[in-house]
Formats: C-alpha cells, sequence, structure tokens
C-alpha cells in the first residue's frame, strides 16, 4: 500500500499568511494526487486534482504543485474560511489512502 | 447530491446496510466509493464499485465483511456491513468519482454526502 505523510500534522497561521503543507508518498505516484479541505463537522470537499490542478469554484489563493514523491499545497492568502484539516489523497493504486491530515488553526 | 442513511447503534458482530441516494447526475455513469471516519481521527478508504456495479474494489480492514453494490435503476448505493468490530465505528460517507472514467488515477472524488454515523457498541 502506498503511504502518504503529510507535514505539518498541526499548523498555526494568521489571516494573510502564506502556508504550504507537504505530502509526501512512500513511492512515486506521478502526478495522481488529490487535495481535499474538511471543516468541523461536514464532508471534506475537493480542492485540487492530478496534483495541481484546481477544482472549479475553488479561489485561485489555492495551488497544488509537486510529482513522485513529494507534493505541496499552497494558500498564498489565508482567509477566515480557509482555516480546516487538509487531507492529501493518492489515486495511482489501490487501496486509496489518504494522509493522516494537516490541521489549520488561527494563530 | 448525495444523501446516506441507515446509521445507527449495532452490537459488535451485528450487521448494518448503509444506503446513498444519488441526485442531479448520470448516476450509472459514474464510479462510487465509501469513505469513514472514526471519531476524532482521519479519512479512510472502504470501498468503490464501478459504474456499471461489476467491478468493485476494498480495503483490506473490510475485505469478507462488508460488501458494496449499486442499484443504478434506484440511483442507489449501498454498503451492506457485517461481522461489525468497534473499530468500525465512524462516520461513512459516500462519495462521487469526479469523472466518467475507469481506474484508479480518476479517483478523485468532487461531490460528498453528509455522511452517516455508525457506533458498534454493546
Amino acid at each position: 500500500d502506498i503511504q502518504l505523510t503529510q507535514s505539518p500534522s498541526f499548523l498555526s497561521a494568521s489571516v494573510g499568511d502564506r502556508v504550504t503543507i507537504t505530502c509526501r508518498a512512500s513511492q512515486g505516484i506521478s502526478s495522481y494526487l488529490a487535495w481535499y479541505q474538511q471543516k468541523s463537522g461536514k464532508a471534506p470537499k475537493l480542492m485540487i486534482y492530478a496534483a495541481s490542478t484546481l477544482q472549479s469554484g475553488v479561489p485561485s489563493r489555492f495551488s497544488g504543485s509537486g510529482s513522485g514523491t513529494e507534493f505541496t499545497l499552497t494558500i498564498s492568502s489565508l482567509q477566515p474560511e480557509d482555516f480546516a484539516t487538509y487531507y492529501c489523497q493518492q489515486l495511482n493504486s489501490y487501496p486509496v489512502t489518504f494522509g493522516q491530515g494537516t490541521r489549520l488553526e488561527i494563530k | 447530491q448525495l444523501v446516506e442513511s441507515g446509521g445507527g447503534l449495532v452490537q459488535p458482530g451485528g450487521s448494518l446496510r448503509l444506503s446513498c441516494a444519488a441526485s442531479g447526475f448520470m448516476f450509472s455513469s459514474y464510479a462510487m466509493t465509501w469513505v469513514r471516519q472514526a471519531p476524532g481521527k482521519g479519512l479512510e478508504w472502504v470501498s468503490i464499485i464501478s459504474g456499471t456495479g461489476d467491478g468493485t474494489e476494498d480495503a483490506d480492514s473490510v475485505k469478507g465483511r462488508f460488501a458494496i453494490s449499486r442499484d443504478n435503476s434506484k440511483n442507489t448505493l449501498y454498503l451492506q456491513m457485517n461481522s461489525l468490530r468497534a473499530d468500525d465505528t465512524a462516520v461513512y460517507y459516500c462519495a462521487k468519482r469526479a469523472i466518467a472514467a475507469t481506474g484508479p488515477t480518476y479517483n478523485w472524488f468532487d461531490s460528498w454526502g453528509q455522511g452517516t454515523l455508525v457506533t458498534v457498541s454493546s
């Protein structure tokens, strides 16, 4: 199984900050990675797929990059509604796996 | 739109069937999946089924105990859960694959239900 390790697990930041979350895969997965945002008590929301393609309706302050084993999700200028938990997910093979999550909180 | 139902409290060793009613898209064209989330924990993929229903994949943790199925005439996805254990306690989400294609490399999920809570406890 492909393991995904996110770092950091917890991030405290302020509105307007630029933040980056990293997801590392245990083996190469090309660009087969997605990112989800989950707010407390809500279902996950697709943000990015194929490592860098922004899902329709997602603000352009979100961006994704990477290939192979290292990927990043960047939020260029944090907004109050961005504080949530973010998960990466690999699309390369079964079983589908998710990272453990990065909780982004307001400083 | 995806709406799950069927969750509840069940004793260890018991069974439960979850349903996910779909609307607003051509249900039979899209693979559908179940993802669960234990209280305070991260996301765990459970099972996936092709649009036609003739192909499925399961996580090792549920293999032989859970069965995913669908009724395209009713636009409904199911998860039959048998031999339930305490560690199956979670919110179960159904989700739709974003595009009508086959293969794991298209497994990004663009629409999710609100989730249904399954609690396994005596």
